[in-house]
């Protein structure tokens, strides 16, 4: 299993660009989740999912976009970039949802300009 | 009180030391409880569940108190290879399909 895999890890953005971050994992977990993380600062979440077709806000889901078309990908989408979006975002996946372990991929690192 | 707060040290220690977090949280009704392991520019990895009163695993001990509602991570006979941010991770109050992670206390084991 390759587990959460994140494309692309690295990415500049100019002010005003859009980009999509991919997410895919193969353990056909149900739980889908977006993250972004800021120097010294704790995991936020942006968007999540509890199933394919079905996705909900998290605390900080202004500027973004997410869809959820089948289990394996959970796509994020950065509309008008901002340079406030500069950070590093970190996509997981669990089976269920409290009592199980998210499992992270390998972030992308996001810079705006 | 914040939803999760930890300290953010760092904690240096020497090697073979016994070092200790805290972890408050603010939601009384929750259940369970987890320390994520983050290394520096990696992704967090479940380092231990937390489901009563507390578990144990190795050289790593987590508690659970209630009553004063926080949770501890104890790291026995420290290793370089502990160094790490260490991360506490509650339910979301109201909301059983998130977890809240906290900013994480920043571990440092030197030789």
């Amino acid at each position: 299993n390759a587990g959460v895999t994140q494309t692309p890890k690295f990415r500049i953005l100019k002010i005003g660009q859009s980009m999509t971050l991919q997410c895919t994992q193969d353990m056909n977990h149900n739980y889908m989740y977006w993250y972004r993380q800021d120097p010294g600062m704790g995991l936020k979440l942006i968007y999540y999912s509890v199933g394919a077709g079905i996705t909900d806000k998290g605390e900080v889901p202004n500027g973004y976009n997410v869809s959820r078309s089948t289990t394996e990908d959970f796509p994020l989408r950065l509309e008008l970039a901002a340079p406030s979006q500069t950070s590093v975002y970190f996509c997981a996946s669990s089976y269920g949802a409290l009592q199980e372990t998210q499992y992270f991929g390998p972030g992308t690192r996001l810079l705006v300009l | 009180r914040k939803e999760v707060e930890q300290d953010p040290g760092p904690f240096n220690v020497p090697e073979g030391a016994t070092v200790a977090f805290n972890c408050t949280y603010s939601n009384s009704a929750s259940q369970s409880f987890f320390w994520y392991r983050q290394d520096c520019r990696k992704e967090p990895k479940l380092l231990m569940s937390v489901y009563s009163s507390g578990n144990e695993d190795g050289r790593f001990t987590a508690q659970l108190n209630r009553a004063s509602q926080y949770i501890s991570l104890l790291i026995r006979d420290s290793k370089l290879s502990d160094s790490a941010t260490y991360l506490c991770v509650v339910p979301s109050p109201g909301n059983t399909d998130k977890l809240i992670f906290g900013t994480g206390t920043r571990l440092q084991v030197f030789p």
